[in-house]
């Protein structure tokens, strides 16, 4: 059962425009979001996080969108860069505890190009 | 700099054999857990410790072992009875959320990739 879906698993943009990463979930008990960035054989490093009690939440280029009425939640990047290229997860928490650990995602593959 | 190191980055196995993998953290971080990643399948959990001499199954546990003997370590075996091992494994170490509405960040390792031959 996949909690936190992913259905793009690639994202081809232009370098200068905006990048749209989507994800959805089906448990009403997640509470806090995370995306992450993955470079190949690397590991996965924080990009930015928004609780539920919120529904925008911005840090420099990128922006993160939640819509609990649809269970929803986008990353925008504005402007993409080429750097931007990278595996992007989508992760949740659920409530009730302080070390809530994460449900990922499949990822999308972002290509930003020149 | 404080981090975390998984160590070996490659590690090749023959069927039938146990291997471990290393996971420690210089962060004072009190929880850890270890994560492995298949292609178009994310990131699923394996096992998570939230403190010293304890720790709990994740998602897919069956045909690995961990121990929680320090602080800073956690190491993972991935034993024999583990159907399909190959694959890229993640540990990852976090603090405590500060309150309901805090961050529950995880900060990972670099990675070990497991093949098996």
């Amino acid at each position: 059962d996949q909690q936190v879906k992913q259905n793009s698993p690639s994202l081809s943009v232009q370098e200068g425009r905006i990048s749209i990463l989507n994800c959805d979930y089906t448990n009403s008990m997640f509470d806090y979001f995370l995306w992450y960035k993955k470079y190949p054989a690397e590991g996965p490093t924080f990009l930015i996080s928004i609780s539920s009690i919120k529904d925008k939440n911005e840090d420099g280029r990128f922006t993160v969108f939640l819509n609990k009425s649809a269970k929803h939640l986008s990353l925008h990047i504005v402007p993409s860069q080429p750097g931007d290229s990278a595996v992007y997860f989508c992760a949740a928490r659920a409530g009730g505890t302080s070390y809530g650990k994460l449900t990922f995602g499949q990822g999308t593959i972002l290509t930003v190009h020149p | 700099d404080g981090g975390i190191t998984q160590s070996p980055k490659y590690l090749f196995r023959k069927e039938g054999q146990n291997v471990t993998l290393s996971c420690e953290q210089n962060l004072n971080h009190d929880a850890m857990y270890w994560y492995r990643q298949d292609p178009g399948q994310g990131l699923r959990l394996i096992y998570y410790s939230q403190i010293v001499n304890d720790f709990q199954k994740g998602d897919i546990a069956e045909g690995y072992s961990v121990s929680r003997e320090k602080k800073e370590s956690f190491p993972l075996t991935v034993t024999s009875a583990q159907k399909n091992p190959t694959a890229f494994y993640l540990c990852a170490s976090s603090i405590p959320a500060s309150g309901p509405s805090g961050a529950n960040v995880l900060t990972f390792g670099a990675g070990s990739r497991l093949t098996v031959l």
